[in-house]
């Protein structure tokens, strides 16, 4: 039984590259979550996604993030012309239904150097 | 804006003690979670809140939830070294008071176990 799968884990990019971070959710889940955990700022909610949708990207800063859920494959975190402070880990989380529990995957730790 | 702070932030207690680790939120929410982390590693759900009164144990672990109060509470019993981690509660509120995995966080508890 396979929990949600993140990859890359580990991701180390220069300044101005694209970072792109999968994630493929527990079977059967239709919900994707993207949380980013800042050094010294906690988790916090960046997007959630349903296949092909995007429901809620209050959280996404304006520029240069992007996400996507296609109707095959993972879902994909675009993040053009990095930056040092993109720095993070960032998370996937899934779920059945909205209402349900949320199990995350293991994370992608992304060094911007 | 929601706020969800957690207290205490560390908390350094020998093995065999008991302690409760506080999650106080700012906006109605009927769902609440409580996550572990290791160092490195993700989160790990521990339990899982969905109404008013709602109480929770699994080991030496407990959750309570009292929403009228917007008070969630981790009592740990009798703690052991591998309880050592960071735990977080989380808010599940979207617009409209809706629920749907919008998560909002506490800063964590780091707690630390020793002999």
């Amino acid at each position: 039984n396979a929990g949600v799968m993140q990859n890359p884990r580990h991701l180390v990019r220069r300044r101005g590259q694209e970072a792109r971070l999968r994630c493929s959710p527990v079977k059967g889940h239709s919900h994707v979550y993207w949380y980013r955990q800042l050094p010294e700022e906690g988790l916090k909610f960046m997007v959630y996604l349903q296949k092909e949708n995007i429901i809620d990207e209050s959280g996404m800063p304006k520029e240069r993030f992007s996400a996507e859920f296609p109707k095959e494959g993972p879902s994909i975190l675009r993040i053009q012309q990095v930056v040092r402070g993109d720095s993070a880990a960032y998370f996937c989380a899934s779920s059945a239904d909205s209402g349900n529990t949320i199990y995350f995957g293991e994370g992608s730790w992304l060094t911007v150097v | 804006e929601l706020k969800v702070e957690q207290n205490p932030l560390f908390l350094s207690m020998q093995e065999g003690k008991n302690y409760t680790i506080y999650c106080n939120y700012s906006t109605t929410s009927d769902r609440l979670y409580w996550y572990r982390q290791d160092p490195g590693k993700s989160l790990e759900s521990l339990f899982v809140l969905l109404s008013n009164g709602a109480v929770k144990q699994e080991g030496r672990l407990m959750a309570s939830l009292d929403t009228k109060a917007r008070l969630s509470t981790l009592h740990i019993t009798a703690a052991v070294h591998d309880l050592s981690a960071t735990y977080f509660c989380a808010v599940d509120i979207g617009p409209g008071g809706t629920s749907y995995g919008k998560l909002t966080f506490g800063q964590g508890t780091i707690l630390t176990v020793h002999p």
